[in-house]
């Protein structure tokens, strides 16, 4: 199975701050990879998919990029509202099963 | 305005069983491939199953193989998991999803299933 591995585990930062979540998959799995954020007490979020296309109404501030094994999402300028929790996820084609990362907790310094 | 509502959540001892609801509105239900995702307490979230549009197809996570069991009515517009061998482990807030293009883009509020005796 292919394990998919986020770092930091959690992460600080100041308001205006550049901000960058890393994503390691197992194996190589192309430009297969989503990430989430959820906020406390809330409901998950998708922000990105295949890699880096926004989803529709996620702030411009929000990127992704990779492909294969590493992936990385990035805040351009961080915000209070951007408090939460951020997922990787990887997804297949047939069959289709999914595996997310353990979690990025990020926290205003 | 496209929505999903889970219920059937609840406490069950170990071993017991459950069958989770979760409604959808808003879009047409029977054109997309449906999850279940759960999230235990103070936890991440694990992917649980996944069914095809017409139930033709089904995926579990290893660890609820033989156990549950993912189902849909399209005519009702609902999607079902039927959770029997209930475990600890299992206990968890479980939330079903809309998949679109293999991302999970409309999430449920969440039924909270506790396992213990």
């Amino acid at each position: 199975d292919i394990q998919m591995t986020q770092s930091p585990s959690s992460l600080s930062a100041s308001v205006g701050d550049r901000v960058t979540i890393t994503c390691r998959a197992s194996q190589g799995i192309s430009n297969y990879l989503a990430w989430y954020q959820q906020k406390p007490g809330k409901v998950p979020k998708l922000l990105i998919y295949a890699a880096s296309t926004l989803q529709s109404g996620v702030p411009s501030r929000f990127s992704g990029s990779g492909s294969g094994t590493d992936f990385t999402l990035t805040i351009s300028s961080l915000q209070p509202e951007d408090v939460a929790t951020y997922y990787c996820q990887k997804y297949n084609s047939a069959p289709y099963m999914y595996t997310f990362g353990q979690g990025t907790k990020l926290e205003i310094k | 305005e496209v929505q999903l509502v889970e219920s059937g959540g609840g406490l069950v001892q170990p071993g017991g069983s459950l069958r989770l609801s979760c409604a959808a509105s808003g879009f047409t239900f029977s054109s997309y491939w449906m999850s279940w995702v759960r999230q235990a307490p103070g936890k991440g979230l694990e992917w649980v199953a996944n069914i095809k549009q017409d139930g033709s197809e089904k995926y579990y996570v290893d660890s609820v193989k033989g156990r549950f069991t993912i189902s849909r009515d399209n005519a009702k517009n609902s999607l079902y998991l039927q959770m029997n061998s209930l475990r600890a482990e299992d206990t968890a807030v479980y939330y079903c999803a809309r998949v679109s293009s293999s991302r999970m883009d409309v999430w449920g509020q969440g039924t909270t299933v506790t396992v213990s005796s």
